[in-house]
């Protein structure tokens, strides 16, 4: 089982649809990302918090809201999504050390499978 | 220049083979490396970490070459259950950014 818990597995939406991706990890991370996926394609970084404040936004569109509410919780608002944001949402948290290590390294949540139609 | 490349694939192998995948990076500076493995429709989960020159577990072998800038990960002995994607990921290394940037991946495919 997976240290970080991200519900729902599964969610279709229509464009005009409201609904939120919810990340929780219980292991004292400071640290937690957001990562989109496509098929056949590798994780790309969507946004990073740290210490529960926003540090990195690559550029994604505000239809895409993050929220961090506290250290151990990560949410993923959206609102007026496009098909083609359907993909894999990915939330991974680590330790907030100044490098990453072997003990220090990304670890993931299974994944909410998003479809857009 | 991507900051991170590696060969696609897929490398279908027999069972048994021994099989390596290579992944280039361009930031002279990064100090770490990792190689994730990837299932499909899962989540990515850490294989192995790299920091000097290399590191061994069991039967995968990464090593790293600085001067060329190049990882490599060996998997001898494959398995069928060796089948799946493998990530090469490398640290941001712009000041006050903390994230990994992940390489496209390496379909592997151990047949029998």
């Amino acid at each position: 089982d997976t240290e970080v818990t991200q519900t729902p597995k599964h969610l279709v939406m229509g464009m005009t649809n409201k609904k939120s991706l919810k990340c929780e990890q219980h292991m004292g991370h400071r640290a937690m990302y957001w990562y989109k996926q496509k098929a056949k394609k590798p994780p790309e970084l969507m946004f990073v918090y740290s210490y529960e404040k926003l540090s990195i936004n690559e550029s994604v569109p505000s239809r895409f809201s993050p929220e961090c509410p506290n250290s151990s919780l990560l949410n993923l608002h959206l609102h007026a999504l496009q098909p083609e944001d359907s993909a894999l949402y990915l939330c991974a948290s680590s330790h907030l050390d100044r490098v990453f290590s072997g003990a220090n390294v990304l670890t993931f949540g299974a994944g909410s499978r998003l479809t857009v139609l | 220049r991507k900051e991170v490349e590696q060969d696609p694939g897929p490398f279908n192998v027999p069972e048994g083979a021994t099989v390596a995948f290579n992944c280039t990076y361009s930031n002279s500076a990064s100090q770490s490396f990792f190689w994730y493995r990837q299932d499909c429709r899962k989540e990515p989960k850490l294989l192995m970490s790299v920091y000097s020159s290399g590191n061994e577990d069991g039967r995968f072998t990464a090593q790293l070459n600085r001067a060329s800038q190049y990882i490599s990960l060996l998997i001898r002995d494959s398995k069928l259950s060796d089948s799946a994607t493998y990530l090469c990921v490398v640290p941001h290394m712009d000041t006050g950014r903390r994230a990994l940037t992940f390489g496209s991946g390496t379909r592997l495919q151990v047949q029998p």
